[in-house]
């Protein structure tokens, strides 16, 4: 079952503008994590954003996470051509029960133009 | 480099054959995963593996088998009773189960 729904589908800007994709889950989490995807690649693991935590950076990525909310957003700030990618979301479940496995979203489409 | 090697890169299934993946990693990880991943889609789980010698079944394990005899392989098998096999399959390993995982490059599989 997919927890995390990102939102946009797709998001076109031009290079230099800021981007934010949210993520919205249904159940508790223990960390949530974003991952890049370039077309025909693997995931690479961008930042890891645990359930007690509000605001992460890295570089120029923002992560915050609001559990009340059941949600997240990733803002890549002052973004280049070479960001275009998908960008997942994925919830960690509880460690306790079945959950013991990522659940990754459905994914934004960054396009980022020159 | 430590990484994550997935061969073949492209695959080709002819009906009623089995086709194995494979995916080998030198993270020293104890956690291995496959994913499938459909075109515009995010990744649904098969199987993943948090030691040697032991595996659990993820949302789409029908028509997929699986074995973990050394911590550095991971190979997944896709049967014929998989009737859609068409899909771009990921491995991945991370230290310990919902850590941050590391990703192979994939295998594309076709039916011919």
């Amino acid at each position: 079952s997919q927890q995390g729904e990102e939102d946009p589908q797709a998001l076109s800007i031009q290079e230099g503008e800021n981007a934010t994709m949210n993520c919205s889950y249904k159940t508790s989490i223990n960390n949530l994590q974003w991952y890049r995807q370039n077309s025909g690649r693997g995931l690479v693991h961008l930042i890891l954003i645990r359930s007690n935590e509000r605001e992460k950076h890295s570089g120029r990525l923002r992560v915050t996470l609001d559990t009340s909310k059941k949600s997240s957003s990733l803002l890549i700030t002052a973004s280049r051509a070479a960001d275009t990618a998908s960008y997942f979301c994925a919830t960690a479940g509880p460690v306790t029960g079945s959950a013991r496995q990522l659940t990754f979203g459905s994914g934004t489409q960054l396009t980022v133009l020159p | 480099d430590g990484g994550i090697t997935q061969s073949p890169k492209y695959l080709f299934r002819k009906e009623g054959q089995n086709v194995t993946l494979s995916c080998e990693q030198n993270l020293n990880h104890d956690a291995m995963y496959w994913y499938r991943q459909d075109p515009g889609q995010g990744l649904r789980l098969i199987y993943y593996s948090q030691i040697v010698n032991d595996f659990q079944k993820g949302d789409i394990a029908e028509g997929y088998s699986v074995s973990r005899e050394k911590k550095e392989s991971f190979p997944l098998t896709v049967t014929s009773a998989q009737k859609n096999p068409t899909a771009f399959y990921l491995c991945a390993s991370s230290i310990e189960v919902l850590s941050p995982q590391h990703f192979g490059d994939g295998t594309r599989l076709s039916i011919l």
